[in-house]
């Protein structure tokens, strides 16, 4: 099985700042990765799919990057509505796993 | 807008069969461009697929969960349903339902939209 995994699993940070958050895969999986959001008590909510293609209605400060083993997603100009967990996921083989998560917190 | 709703008992008891059911508006669950299946969240940990579902009846199954595990689908009502055998306190999760998209070339699979999640806790 492809293990992933991110880092940091927590980050703060402020309104206005830019971050980012990688993902490392245990083998290649060329661009099969995808990031989600998620707020708690809400559903997940697709960004990023095929590392770099933004799902339509995300806003366009919202960037994937990445081939093979290693992926970022990189949020420009922080929105109070971005804190939330990001999680990372593979589809380039089953069983689909995921990132174990990173929480993005208010500074 | 494509909408998903998890129901099913919050409890389930150790041993027994843990039964949720995806109810999904907006959109057709016949369509044959999707697939649909079950994430779960195990309590301060990370998220699991559990497996999906093709409306032409194809599953595909985490292998952690092969053996206990059942996907099924029902397109008059527009729901899909998860059945988890012999339960045990590892299978308390919050368990989401989602709709798998593909395309593209090569062909690329996401989970495109998602319900809010149930929690199902296994306990005596």
């Amino acid at each position: 099985d492809i293990q992933m995994t991110q880092s940091p699993s927590s980050l703060s940070a402020s309104v206005g700042d830019r971050v980012t958050i990688t993902c490392r895969a245990s083998q290649s999986i060329r661009t099969y990765v995808n990031w989600y959001q998620h707020k708690p008590g809400k559903a997940p909510k697709l960004l990023i799919f095929a590392a770099s293609n933004l799902q339509s209605g995300v806003p366009s400060r919202f960037r994937g990057s990445g081939s093979g083993t290693d992926f970022t997603l990189t949020i420009n100009s922080l929105q109070p509505e971005d804190f939330a967990t990001y999680y990372c996921q593979q589809s380039f083989s089953a069983p689909y796993s995921f990132g174990q998560g990173a929480k993005l917190e208010i500074k | 807008q494509v909408q998903l709703q998890e129901s099913g008992p919050g409890l389930a008891k150790p041993s027994e069969t843990l039964s949720l059911s995806c109810t999904v508006s907006g959109g057709s669950i016949s369509s044959t461009s999707y697939y649909w299946g079950w994430i779960r969240q195990p309590p301060g940990k990370g998220l699991e697929w559990v497996g999906s579902i093709h409306p032409t009846g194809s599953t595909f199954y985490n292998p952690s969960l092969r053996s206990r595990v059942t996907i099924s689908i029902d397109t008059a009502k527009n729901q899909f349903s998860l059945n988890l055998k012999s339960g045990t306190a590892s299978d308390t999760a919050v368990y989401f339902c989602a709709r798998l998209a593909y395309d593209g070339h090569p062909i690329s699979y996401y989970f495109d939209y998602w319900g809010q999640g149930t929690l199902v806790t296994v306990s005596s």
